[in-house]
């Protein structure tokens, strides 16, 4: 079965870093694209960015360039979102998805790791 | 580019047949477009790509269609279980892609 695991719920302090992680199995990691998506509390859909294992190749939205880091780690089929200094703004739903075959879309959806910033 | 889905809200009954749009601030090529249902509590999950392709396991009392900036999402027959957020996603240049805002679908 094709499944993205995601690391537990999160409860940081503004300015503290963190880092989660997204574990695929049942396909070959290195080859599909891995994508981030924010759920903000009560809000729609946003697409943060994505990172092509194999090569470790990056894209951000313009919206959170600058914002977060995504990598990989395709040796253990790991994908990884981190901060550098949260913000309680930050607070959200965090989503892995695997991009399809065609990368166009997103077939495979992590459950989620909440993320809570709060002083 | 922006899309735009509407209604923001639909009520219907079990049985009723549900239409949702989903407009592009600019043309969308049919492959780049999909949707997804996202049930209270879960996780979303991906109902069509390529505009009209169903994903597998999704019944076939959802269908979409469209072209251009134009796009709707059908279910035939509403179930109960179908309660739920839709959203539209797009796949624009330079690899980025794109949601609507939502359209939540209520059975009375």
């Amino acid at each position: 079965e094709v499944q993205l695991v995601q690391s537990g719920a999160e409860v940081k302090k503004p300015g503290e870093s963190l880092k989660i992680s997204c574990k695929g199995s049942g396909y070959n990691f290195s080859t599909y694209y891995i994508g981030w998506v924010r759920q903000m509390p009560g809000q729609g859909l946003e697409w943060m960015g994505i990172v092509y294992p194999d090569y470790s190749l990056t894209t951000y939205s313009p919206s959170f360039q600058g914002q977060v880091t995504i990598s990989a780690d395709k040796s253990f089929s790991v994908a990884y979102l981190q901060w550098s200094s949260l913000k309680a703004s930050d607070t959200a739903l965090y989503y892995c998805v695997r991009h399809g075959v065609s990368f166009y879309y997103m077939d495979v959806w992590g459950k989620g790791t909440a993320v809570t910033v709060s002083s | 580019i922006v899309l735009t889905q509407s209604p923001g809200t639909l009520s219907l009954s079990p049985g009723e047949r549900a239409t949702l749009s989903c407009r592009a601030s600019q043309s969308v090529g049919t492959e780049y477009l999909a949707w997804y249902q996202q049930k209270p509590g879960q996780a979303p999950r991906l109902l069509i790509y390529g505009t009209s392709s169903r994903a597998t396991g999704i019944p076939d009392r959802f269908s979409g269609s469209g072209s251009g900036t134009d796009f709707t999402l059908t279910i035939s027959r509403l179930e109960t279980e179908d309660c739920a957020v839709y959203y539209c996603q797009q796949y624009g240049s330079s690899l980025t892609w794109t949601f609507g805002q939502g359209t939540k679908v209520e059975i009375k």
